[in-house]
C-alpha cells in the first residue's frame, strides 16, 4: 500500500513571496490533515479536511494561509505571503473517518520543510 | 501553559531500559498516543492506549496511564542505537484530534 505522498520536499523561498505544497493521501482516506512542525516543537493542526469539506480550520492563519481539496483527494496548502517565522517542516496525514468512539490511526508523509529567509 | 509537556532530552545505554514521560492538560481525552519520529522521517504511530486502561504491553514498549494525574509514560525494554529518535506523546479527543508534545529526544550510547 502506497502511503502519503507530498511535494516538493525541500523549499527555500524569500519573505513575502508564495508557496504552495501538494499532498495525495492513502487511497480511500476520506479524512486529510496538515500540521505544522516548527523546530524543536510538536506537530501543530492546521486544518482537518473530510473528503472535500473542512472540519477544524481553527489553528490556520487565514490571512495568509489557504487549503483545498477539490475533488476530496489531493490537497494544496498555500502560503501568501510568507514570513520568517512560516519557517517549518509542513506535514500532511490522512486516515479513515473516525467516528465517535472509533479510532483511526493518521498515516504521516515524510513533510515538505520550508525555509523562508 | 503547555497541553502536553514532555522532558527535551533523555541519554540513556544500549541494553537499558529508557522511560519518557508526558504530562497533558485535557482529562476529555480518550486515546493517548506515542509517536517516533527519525530525522528527516514523518512520524510513525508506535502504539497508543484507550483512557480506561492503565497499562499496554507491545513487545518491548509498556504504556502506563494514570488518567487522575493525567501522566503517560512509555518504556522501552532492552533499548537499542535503532532506538534513538524524537518520541511525540499526543492525546486525543474523540474526534481524532491530537495535541502534541514538543517531544523527547531520546539518544541511545553504545
Amino acid at each position: 500500500e502506497a502511503g502519503v505522498a507530498q511535494s516538493p520536499r525541500y523549499k527555500i523561498i524569500e519573505k513575502r513571496q508564495s508557496v504552495a505544497f501538494w499532498c495525495n493521501p492513502i487511497s480511500g482516506h476520506a479524512t486529510l490533515y496538515w500540521y505544522q512542525q516548527i523546530l524543536g516543537q510538536g506537530p501543530k493542526l492546521l486544518i482537518q479536511f473530510q473528503n472535500n469539506g473542512v472540519v477544524d480550520d481553527s489553528q490556520l492563519p487565514k490571512d495568509r494561509f489557504s487549503a483545498e481539496r477539490l475533488k476530496g483527494v489531493d490537497s494544496t496548502l498555500k502560503i501568501q505571503p510568507a514570513k520568517l517565522e512560516d519557517s517549518a517542516v509542513y506535514l500532511c496525514a490522512s486516515s479513515l473517518t473516525p467516528a465517535v468512539g472509533q479510532r483511526y490511526e493518521q498515516y504521516f508523509g515524510p513533510g515538505t520543510r520550508l525555509t523562508v529567509t | 501553559g503547555e497541553d502536553v509537556e514532555q522532558s527535551l532530552f533523555l541519554s540513556v545505554r544500549e541494553g537499558d531500559s529508557s522511560v519518557i514521560n508526558c504530562t497533558y492538560t485535557d482529562s476529555s481525552s480518550t486515546y493517548l498516543y506515542w509517536y517516533k519520529q527519525e530525522p528527516g522521517a514523518g512520524l510513525q504511530l508506535l502504539t497508543y492506549i484507550f483512557s480506561n486502561m492503565d497499562m499496554k504491553q507491545d513487545q518491548r514498549l509498556t504504556v502506563l496511564l494514570n488518567k487522575k494525574d493525567k501522566h503517560l509514560s512509555l518504556r522501552i525494554a532492552d533499548t537499542q542505537t535503532g532506538d534513538s529518535a524524537i518520541y511525540f506523546c499526543a492525546p486525543s479527543g474523540d474526534n481524532n484530534d491530537m495535541r502534541f508534545g514538543a517531544g523527547t529526544r531520546l539518544t541511545v550510547k553504545p
